[in-house]
């Protein structure tokens, strides 16, 4: 069945640093990539998505990438901040649409 | 800015006990879902539903859980007799189409004793 995998599991990184966290799919239908950030307590909040038509997006501090023909796609974070101290997720969605695939999940850790 | 609104935030219920979890979408939303996640795992798929029907469910959906949309505002997760591996924070988002951001809760945390 279509699988999304997520590495590293934690990721603890000094204030102004970049992290980088990376998912590969399993589906090659797939083409829909969204990453939430989720802080304790709390639901899932998207940050950012790329669909498989662009190889790049970027929003501000955050950018993800894609390789379709590697099945890999990345969220970078720059100039990390505490506040972007949280789990984020990333997922993938089949082109008819519908339920989300979810990776494991990413624990940020951005130390003052 | 419209969100996903979901009651209760925490429910406590005796194992065989039925749950009822509520959602409100985003009110011109036409796509609803609702997910799992169990403590420190990812969160997982549950069941979607469009046009007053399930279009897509996944293993973990059985005959204990159902769904409805009982009027035009509420989306209901029911669990007729909850286990103690139902205890999992559950999430309910939602999407204006098929293909579009999903939107999701703050979801409600089940714990079954």
């Amino acid at each position: 069945g279509e699988n999304v995998e997520q590495h590293p599991s934690t990721l603890s990184v000094q204030e102004g640093d970049s992290a980088v966290i990376k998912c590969t799919y399993s589906d090659s239908a797939s083409n829909y990539f969204p990453w939430y950030k989720q802080e304790l307590g709390k639901g899932p909040q998207l940050i950012i998505d790329i669909r498989s038509n662009v190889g790049e997006k970027k929003d501000q501090r955050i950018a993800v990438t894609l390789n379709k023909t590697a099945k890999h796609f990345s969220l970078h974070i720059t100039e990390t901040q505490p506040e972007d101290s949280a789990v984020y997720f990333c997922a993938g969605r089949h082109n008819q649409g519908g339920k989300l695939i979810f990776g494991q999940g990413t624990e940020l850790s951005v130390k003052p | 800015e419209p969100e996903v609104t979901q009651t209760p935030s925490h429910q406590v219920t005796q194992m065989g006990q039925e749950v009822i979890l509520r959602c409100v979408p985003i009110s011109n939303h036409l796509y609803f879902y609702w997910y799992r996640q169990i403590l420190g795992q990812k969160v997982e798929f549950l069941v979607s539903f469009y046009n007053n029907e399930i279009s897509e469910k996944s293993e973990i959906f059985d005959d204990q859980f159902s769904v409805e949309r009982p009027d035009g505002s509420n989306f209901t997760l029911k669990i007729r007799s909850t286990k103690l591996e139902d205890s999992a924070m559950y999430f309910c988002a939602s999407t204006r189409q098929m293909n579009t951001e999903a939107f999701f809760g703050q979801g409600t945390r089940l714990t079954v004793v």
